[in-house]
């Protein structure tokens, strides 16, 4: 099993430009979530999805955030228009409903500019 | 609301001693309690986790935790560390298993000392 995989695994870019980051969970898994880390705050839960739905987007930091799940094998998590304070390391993780474990991807580390 | 608190944002101690990460939780309802390991540049990988049942966990590499009701604690112990035991540590909580999203503590930083 390759686990969940995020990709890019870094991004440099520039304020106000668009980013994505990509998530593929594990297969079979039918809950996704987001999280991201930074110093301030440690990890905080983004949004998460159960069977490709939006369950709870209450720590989507604000509007310029937007998350999809096109289907059960991806998902993105777009910042439109970047800003620095988004710097931080976002994690994607995915679990089956009904077992407890989430399992993590290695991350993204953002860096905006 | 839920709240997740590690006590001590570091932690030293020499090898194979013993060591206790602290965490204590806050939640209105039954929880899930989970302990996972950040080693550097990595992802988190699950240690244990206690949903219900024995109140003492075991999980990977050694580590165990108690989950103490009256106290809302769940502290992880490991009775002799190693030098690749040196990591990020964080205690999570969840109402709903692994079906709702995690809340976290801050996470302490285990430091293993030669």
């Amino acid at each position: 099993d390759a686990g969940v995989i995020q990709s890019p695994r870094h991004e440099v870019t520039e304020m106000g430009q668009e980013v994505t980051l990509r998530c593929k969970p594990i297969s079979g898994h039918n809950s996704l979530f987001w999280y991201r880390q930074t110093m301030m705050r440690g990890l905080e839960l983004l949004i998460y999805f159960n069977n490709n739905v939006p369950i709870d987007d209450s720590g989507m930091p604000e509007d310029r955030f937007s998350a999809k799940m096109p289907n059960a094998s991806f998902s993105t998590l777009k910042i439109q228009p970047s800003e620095p304070r988004d710097s931080a390391v976002y994690f994607c993780a995915s679990s089956y409903r009904g077992q407890e474990t989430q399992y993590f991807g290695p991350g993204t580390r953002l860096l905006v500019l | 609301a839920q709240s997740v608190t590690q006590l001590d944002s570091q932690v030293p101690v020499f090898e194979e001693a013993p060591v206790e990460l602290r965490c204590n939780y806050s939640s209105s309802v039954s929880v899930y309690l989970f302990w996972y390991v950040q080693y550097p540049n990595q992802g988190l990988q699950l240690l244990l986790k206690y949903l219900s049942g024995s109140t003492l966990v075991k999980g990977i590499n050694g580590f165990e935790a108690e989950f103490n009701k009256s106290q809302t604690s769940f502290h992880l112990r490991k009775p002799s560390v190693h030098i690749s035991d040196t990591a990020e540590y964080f205690c999570a909580v969840s109402s709903g298993g692994g079906a709702d999203g995690l809340t976290f503590g801050k996470g302490t930083h285990l430091i293993i000392q030669p």
